[in-house]
């Protein structure tokens, strides 16, 4: 079974420009969960789709943007980027076990804002 | 509110030595599941290890075992005859059973297994 995929893996952008990424989940995965992680700032929780909702949101501004189609993959947009946005942003799909999302995480998008 | 504490930011371990990796946390819920989870330097985010709250016994996947002490609110990794890969990132994560929540995770802890 393919993992998660993440495109493009690395990005370099400029202030002000927005960005797209894209997630593909684990086959047969509904939920996914996106994260942002930084070296001041840790792992940090953006947003989770499930069956294209947006079932919880962490506390990002209103930049930070996404949706997730009916084949479960899943995009994240920033507009209007800034420097603090330079970034890995990690996309992970759940499988429900015993109760608990068991999460399994893509490669990650290594974002550059300059 | 959930939280998860880890109290090591860093570690220096040498190779083949045990290495223990704390984790604490605090939740209200009744029952959740406890996740180690690895990041070497390229980036992802590799599991490791799952323990339920109503686990009667603690969890062990090979080289990982986590000792799970429910009373004290820990969650701690341990890895047995440490190797030069197992350097890397480890988070420690919950998250809620049998309701929608999300997964919090840990700070993390930088193991350094040296040679």
């Amino acid at each position: 079974k393919a993992g998660v995929t993440q495109t493009p893996r690395y990005l370099i952008k400029t202030r002000g420009q927005q960005v797209t990424l894209s997630c593909s989940p684990i086959s047969g995965h509904r939920s996914v969960s996106w994260y942002q992680q930084t070296p001041g700032q840790g792992l940090q929780f953006l947003f989770e789709y499930f069956s294209e909702t947006q079932r919880n949101k962490g506390n990002f501004p209103g930049r930070f943007s996404g949706r997730q189609f009916s084949n479960s993959r899943s995009e994240m947009n920033v507009s209007t980027l800034e420097l603090g946005d330079s970034a890995l942003y990690l996309c992970a799909s759940s499988l429900v076990r015993q109760g608990a999302y068991e999460q399994y995480f893509g490669p990650g998008t290594r974002l550059t804002v300059t | 509110a959930q939280k998860i504490t880890q109290t090591q930011p860093g570690m220096f371990v040498q190779e083949k030595e045990a290495v223990t990796l704390d984790c604490t946390y605090d939740t209200s819920d009744p029952s959740y599941g406890l996740f180690w989870y690895k990041q070497p330097s390229s980036g992802e985010m590799i599991f490791l290890i799952y323990q339920g709250s109503y686990d009667q016994q603690n969890a062990t996947e090979g080289r990982y075992s986590l000792n799970f002490q429910k009373a004290r609110k820990s969650a701690n990794l341990v890895i047995s005859a440490s190797q030069l890969g197992d350097s890397a990132m480890y988070f420690c994560a919950m998250s809620p059973l049998g309701r929608d929540d999300k997964i919090i995770f840990g700070k993390g802890t930088r193991l350094h297994i040296l040679p």
